[in-house]
């Protein structure tokens, strides 16, 4: 079965830097690849999400690459801000796994003043 | 529409006890997982369910999890007898099937503390 891992479990940044974290995944069937984010006390929410036809996607500041070959895809956020401290999970589906979201351990991103 | 219902969302109970959790679906939505949430393991799929069959309960910890959805807009997911160790969060989240994937939305959660 599908296996999702993802790095790093704890990631910190200097406010208006970028964070980058990475997932790789182990069923080449997967195809679809979403981004939640969920904040302290919260649920998680979808931010972004790829599917194996594309290559990048873009939405403001934060973007998912995808590499097929190589079996991995990273978030990337861009300028961060104090509200983009969360914990961020990875998560791989496809049509053979009857579309259920297999998911990684998820990255606690902390944003320092 | 609401987004997805869950309640309660604090519960605390004695070793022992029956929990039942609930959770109202998204209108229109076919899909329906459970999730427990540790701090040490992370995000689990227990069980889910399409059209209000039960696809894949390989995630249910023991026999003592059990999941019903005896409608396309509720399900219960009981605990009995609960043990402090099933001490989580319990998220149920829906999702609908529209030529692939789409995304699944989650429920604020059931914070349950078993003393």
């Amino acid at each position: 079965g599908e296996n999702v891992e993802q790095h790093p479990s704890t990631l910190s940044v200097q406010e208006g830097d970028s964070a980058v974290i990475k997932c790789t995944y182990s069923d080449s069937a997967s195809n679809y690849f979403p981004w939640y984010k969920q904040e302290l006390g919260k649920r998680p929410q979808l931010i972004i999400d790829i599917r194996s036809n594309v290559g990048e996607k873009k939405d403001q500041r934060i973007a998912v690459t995808l590499n097929k070959t190589a079996k991995h895809f990273s978030l990337h956020i861009t300028e961060t801000q104090p509200e983009d401290s969360a914990v961020y999970f990875c998560a791989a589906s496809s049509v053979d796994s009857n579309y259920q979201l297999i998911w990684g351990a998820g990255t606690k991103l902390i944003i320092k003043p | 529409d609401a987004g997805v219902i869950q309640s309660p969302r604090h519960e605390v109970t004695e070793m022992g006890q029956e929990v039942t959790l609930r959770c109202k679906p998204i209108s229109g939505h076919d899909y329906l997982f459970w999730y427990r949430q540790t701090m040490m393991r992370g995000l689990e799929l227990l069980i889910y369910f399409n059209n209000n069959v039960p696809i894949d309960d390989s995630g249910m910890p023991e026999d003592r999890f059990s999941a019903k959805m005896p409608n396309a807009s509720f399900s219960t997911l009981k605990i009995q007898p609960s043990e402090p160790r099933d001490s989580a969060v319990y998220f149920c989240a829906s999702r609908y099937r529209d030529r692939g994937f789409t995304e699944a939305f989650f429920g604020q959660g059931t914070r349950l503390t078993v003393v």
